[in-house]
């Protein structure tokens, strides 16, 4: 496909874990970033993989990566309250382009 | 260190209006992007400077126009503004192609 895809909404209880999944583009994209953003406030970064490995865990966050079929997920373990946000997936491909992200996906906690 | 900032972070403009936002990336930082960020269309990429040159466009009309300085502070400038203008505009800085974008808190745009 031509845009980074990602499923809107995810509702989960405090302390399950979340998995945010993404569809990105391109298989020669070298960089794949997850941000967060909170309302009010800009992008933060929260992790990133590069497209040589398949797992990267970052304290509470686990990042998986499948070349093959070009999907990203993010796990969040202990899920907070906190954590309520949206969360963009962004793939970086070379050759001077820009980042491109999907349409962010909004994580609901419920207490 | 400080992070990347926009200014202002409000703007209440009517149509027909121009507006003139601002952006001091972090320290060191030499490529500043601009993205606008609306509910309907997620975040669309606007352009990107990189030593005072515009080295990306997006697809926007002509009315978005932005320039760097040697500084490497970025303005963006917005002529004739169309109600669909009203948006969410964010900065973000980096050192080198590949690196993570930096962010900053944004400039909400209402266009009445």
């Amino acid at each position: 496909g031509e845009d980074v895809e990602q499923s809107l909404f995810l509702s989960v209880r405090e302390g399950d874990s979340s998995v945010i999944n993404c569809t990105y583009t391109d298989s020669s994209s070298t960089y794949l970033y997850w941000y967060k953003q909170e309302p009010g406030a800009g992008l933060q970064l929260l992790t990133y993989i590069f497209s040589n490995m398949d797992m990267k865990q970052d304290q509470r966050l686990t990042v998986l990566l499948n070349k093959k079929d070009k999907h990203l997920s993010l796990r969040i373990a202990d899920t907070q309250t906190g954590d309520s946000a949206i969360y963009f997936c962004a793939e970086f491909k070379p050759g001077n382009t820009p980042l491109v992200f999907g349409k962010g996906t909004r994580l609901s906690v419920i207490a | 260190k400080a992070g990347v900032t926009q200014t202002p972070r409000y703007l209440i403009k009517t149509r027909g209006q121009q507006v003139t936002l601002s952006c001091s990336p972090i320290s060191g930082h030499r490529s500043v992007s601009w993205y606008q960020q609306t509910p309907g269309q997620g975040l669309q990429f606007l352009f990107e400077y990189f030593s005072e040159t515009q080295r990306n466009k997006g697809n926007f009309p002509g009315r978005f126009s932005g320039r760097q300085f040697s500084n490497s502070r970025s303005e963006m400038n917005v002529s004739t503004l169309e109600l669909g203008d009203s948006a969410l505009y964010l900065c973000a800085s980096s050192s080198k192609e590949g690196t993570p974008l930096v962010f900053g808190a944004g400039t909400r745009l209402s266009v009445l």
